[in-house]
């Protein structure tokens, strides 16, 4: 079985700042995918972020990046210059990536991070 | 970008009763899934669905919840006797290859209320 856990249960940040939001996870998975999923108070699933685990090279969008340490078995996302509208609840997932399977869209949440950004 | 539409946003219904959760996928979208989210607790998984059936459940889906893709488009989820502790926003998902990646989005939940 697989778990996902976020030890920050809330974190603040300044606008225009960088944060970044910590997630560990275990597995005996060697293949498998991480996802940081945005919720803001509409309570709506957005991807913010995705890194195939057989990649090295850290998965970035925009002004958000991801930390990917697979021997630690880490996966941290770091928002540069923050803005008010990243105020939201943010879930770590993973899934297992078997060759055929279903598997893909079974995703296993951490509990999540409260990032607040203020003016 | 192409959206996984579900209705209602919010449902209140009695103990005990029936509630139906409607869920359109992505037209050419292979997988379903359900997911539900107790009101401050983590996203948990409750079902996959493939090629008109089950492929994997949690211990959450047990005999009072079923699904359903009746007419190639709809994807439902019944709770059979519906419980307090069903109060939660559910999740329909989808998944298929969008620019040669797979990818999975999210409906925009349904509330329900179970009173």
């Amino acid at each position: 079985a697989q778990t996902v856990t976020q030890s920050q249960p809330e974190m603040s940040v300044q606008e225009a700042e960088t944060v970044t939001l910590s997630c560990t996870y275990d597995t005996s998975e060697s293949n498998y995918y991480l996802f940081w999923y945005k919720q803001p108070p509409s309570r709506q699933m957005i991807l913010v972020i995705r890194q195939e685990a057989y990649k090295q090279q850290n998965a970035t969008e925009n002004r958000f990046s991801v930390n990917f340490q697979k021997a630690a078995k880490s996966f941290s996302l770091k928002i540069s210059d923050s803005q008010l509208g990243d105020t939201a609840m943010y879930f770590c997932a993973f899934t297992p990536r078997r060759a055929g399977g279903t598997s893909y869209g079974k995703l296993t949440f951490g509990q999540g991070t409260i990032l607040t950004v203020h003016p | 970008e192409p959206e996984v539409t579900q209705t209602p946003s919010h449902q209140v219904t009695q103990m005990g009763q029936e509630v139906i959760l409607r869920c359109v996928p992505i037209s050419n979208h292979l997988y379903f899934y359900w997911y539900r989210q107790i009101l401050g607790q983590k996203v948990e998984f409750l079902v996959s669905f493939y090629n008109n059936e089950i492929s994997e459940k949690s211990e959450i889906f047990d005999d009072q919840f079923s699904v359903e893709r009746p007419d190639g488009s709809n994807f439902t989820l019944k709770i059979r006797s519906t419980k307090l502790e069903d109060s939660a926003m559910y999740f329909c998902a989808s998944s298929g290859r969008t620019g040669g990646l797979e990818k999975l989005f999210f409906g925009s939940g349904t509330q329900l209320s179970v009173l």
